[in-house]
């Protein structure tokens, strides 16, 4: 496994609820990228942190809310979600700023289910 | 359509034998990176492959790119029941100056025992 640890790593949640993803990564990196993973689709790119700044939100729908405390804990604030967002949630680090360059480090991701 | 774009969708191959997948993209690139995933799991990264390299190699793996034909190519010899996983290409094409790396839909290869 990877230095990035992805917590819970299963959840099912109504639509009606209001729940958190972390992510925490050990690597002393200073970018962290949340990604989607549905079937049959490309991973997508949803939200990056560089040295703790939000530099691009992937016209995510405001019901999914980033927060970044610091370059070692990265959450997915999530609420009134519908049943298309079910999908493995994945986390991942990379060294220096966030780059397209850079080799990224993947949590376990939490795979989440809307009833 | 996606930048990166894997072939084939799936691949099953017998313990022992080789297995080449291939990555397709439309536009100029910095870099290629080859990432595998096992079923449920986050992804690992195997190989980067910057446009000015044709061939590199780790261990089993071979990547090669052809920046003219815009394509790759990620040979795993003499395979073993544990390569079964889907293997990703993914594509830098920011110029540096943006932070996204394309990602295909993958490919998915089963190595029978």
């Amino acid at each position: 496994e990877t230095g990035v640890t992805q917590t819970p790593r299963h959840l099912v949640m109504g639509m009606t609820n209001k729940k958190s993803l972390k992510c925490e990564q050990h690597l002393g990196h200073n970018a962290m990228y949340w990604y989607k993973q549905s079937a049959k689709k490309p991973l997508e790119l949803m939200f990056v942190y560089s040295l703790e700044e939000r530099v691009e939100n992937n016209s995510v729908p405001s019901r999914f809310s980033p927060e970044c405390p610091n370059s070692s804990h990265l959450f997915l604030h999530l609420h009134t979600l519908q049943p298309e967002d079910s999908a493995l949630y994945l986390c991942a680090s990379s060294q220096d700023r966030a780059s397209g360059r850079a080799r990224r480090f993947f949590g376990p991701g939490t795979r989440l289910t809307v009833l | 359509s996606q930048q990166g774009e894997e072939d084939p969708q799936a691949l099953s191959i017998q313990e022992g034998e080789n297995a080449t997948m291939n990555c397709s993209y439309k536009t100029s690139i910095n870099n290629l990176q080859w990432y595998r995933q096992n079923s449920g799991r986050g992804l690992v990264h195997l190989i980067l492959i910057r446009s000015n390299e044709r061939e590199k190699h780790s261990g089993r793996l071979r990547v090669t790119l052809d920046t003219s034909k815009k394509s790759s190519s990620l040979l795993i010899t003499a395979s073993r029941a544990a390569d079964t996983a889907s293997y990703f290409c993914a594509t830098d094409n920011s110029g540096g100056s943006n932070y996204k790396l394309t990602f295909g839909k993958g490919t998915l290869l089963t190595v029978n025992p």
